[in-house]
């Protein structure tokens, strides 16, 4: 495998499951990001991983839960979601976070998620 | 408050032709820009970037502009090719910062 990798590729649950959305990278970078793209809207950024340490937190309703086991590794649980919440969720990572000179992230083909 | 703005959600242009996409953006303290390209089912993937202290980045058929002055950048696809048909998303960058801060999207459609 190579890039970044994320399954499932699509998911519906329903609002009282419990799922949980895995992302891996084989790029040897450090820092991870987890991003929301909505209809007619930008991505959104949800979450980032820095040397598997949290950097960034951007007022995700606590249903999304991350964890990040390590620099390789993202996941995203997701509890008691709304049909709202229906989206498609990208992950990316990056060489670090912070400097203009490595922002560049490469992304996953991203989960398609249903709530009904 | 956006601070990425792509005001055209969708483009159309001839095969051949040039294809210009348009970004603005709000904040001046912005030093990086990327432009990613997304097909359906697929994640975006990294186009071109361009730092604050150019104006101007060539890659092949893409070249990036950035006007700093008018916090604007375009990016010049020529000749457009069918295969270039994609949504294309304007980012930003603060050094101070990191993230990326992406625009909504612009639908580009290379007819033959």
């Amino acid at each position: 495998e190579t890039g970044v990798t994320q399954t499932p590729r699509h998911l519906v649950m329903g609002m009282t499951n419990k799922k949980s959305l895995k992302c891996e990278q084989h790029l040897g970078h450090n820092a991870m990001y987890w991003y929301k793209q909505s209809a007619k809207k930008p991505l959104e950024l949800m979450f980032v991983y820095n040397f598997k340490e949290q950097t960034e937190n951007n007022s995700v309703p606590s249903r999304f839960s991350p964890e990040c086991p390590n620099s390789s590794h993202l996941f995203l649980h997701l509890h008691t979601l709304q049909p709202e919440d229906s989206a498609l969720y990208l992950c990316a990572s990056s060489q670090d976070q912070g400097t203009s000179n490595h922002n560049e992230q490469f992304f996953g083909p991203g989960t398609r998620l249903t709530v009904l | 408050d956006q601070q990425v703005k792509q005001n055209s959600p969708s483009l159309s242009v001839q095969e051949g032709r040039i294809s210009i996409l348009n970004c603005d953006y709000t904040n001046s303290m912005f030093d990086y820009f990327l432009w990613y390209k997304k097909y359906p089912a697929e994640g975006p993937t990294f186009l071109i970037s361009i730092s604050s202290i150019k104006d101007k980045n060539e890659d092949g058929r893409f070249t990036v502009f950035l006007n700093k002055s008018a916090k604007h950048l375009s990016l010049h696809i020529v000749p457009s090719q069918p295969g270039d048909s994609a949504v294309y998303f304007c980012a930003a960058s603060a050094w101070s910062q990191g993230n990326l801060i992406f625009g909504k999207g612009t639908k580009l459609s290379v007819k033959p």
